[in-house]
């Protein structure tokens, strides 16, 4: 089945590393997005991504880069993580060709930075 | 500015009770509405959107333009309706991002 993956599933880390959390999909849609969902907060957007060219900013896109490297591949690095970015992160999906109208979502990556 | 609320972190109720999952938009445009649904260890998934007008396992939502409303509900909820519940706004235009509101956890009691 076409599937949106992500990797590590689980990742601790240290304040200061560097971290990528990748995210790959077989659907052969166009729109690639970064999500991290905290407890009362929900998800909220980090950055998207309407084509291989097209990387737009989010809500909350400080301390995170992204790279599109291929249509299939969206990558999200945190450059010097730190603590507050403890948190569950989702990449997601969607299609132009088919209205745009639903949002398909990986696993999940949970991030712990010590 | 964009915005979902939702303003209920969670919402408790027993095997059959009537369920409404309330959600609360801003948007000066032409939104589209969903409603995404996490079930316990699975990821997110879409269970209803309002151009659809579809019942999805008893969930109904209505868009009410007047009150910027569009809220869940179900006439006698199940222990498996027990998830994270989240609502969603995509605005119209070139650059329509998909922007959820905080979540509710609807628990189910026997």
């Amino acid at each position: 089945d076409a599937d949106v993956t992500q990797t590590p599933r689980n990742r601790i880390t240290k304040t200061g590393k560097r971290i990528m959390l990748e995210c790959s999909q077989t659907k052969g849609h166009d729109r690639m997005y970064w999500y991290r969902q905290d407890p009362g907060l929900g998800l909220r957007l980090i950055y998207y991504s309407f084509d291989v060219k097209d990387i737009n900013k989010g809500e909350i896109s400080d301390g995170y880069s992204v790279s599109r490297q291929a249509q299939a591949k969206f990558s999200l690095s945190l450059e010097s993580a730190i603590p507050n970015q403890t948190a569950l992160y989702f990449c997601a999906t969607s299609d132009t060709r088919q209205g745009n109208t639903e949002a398909f979502f990986g696993q999940g990556t949970r991030l712990t930075v010590v | 500015a964009q915005r979902v609320t939702q303003p209920e972190k969670l919402l408790s109720v027993f095997k059959g009770a009537p369920v409404e999952l309330k959600c609360n938009y801003s948007y000066s445009g032409s939104p589209e509405l969903f409603w995404y649904v996490q079930y316990s260890r699975q990821r997110l998934q879409l269970l209803l959107r309002h151009i659809s007008r579809e019942s999805i396992k008893g969930f109904t939502a209505d868009l009410n333009k007047g009150e910027t409303s569009f809220h869940l509900k179900k006439p006698f909820a199940q222990e498996e309706d027990s998830a994270m519940y989240y609502c969603a706004l995509r605005s119209s235009g070139g650059y329509n991002k998909l922007i959820f509101g905080a979540g509710t956890r609807l628990a189910v009691h026997p």
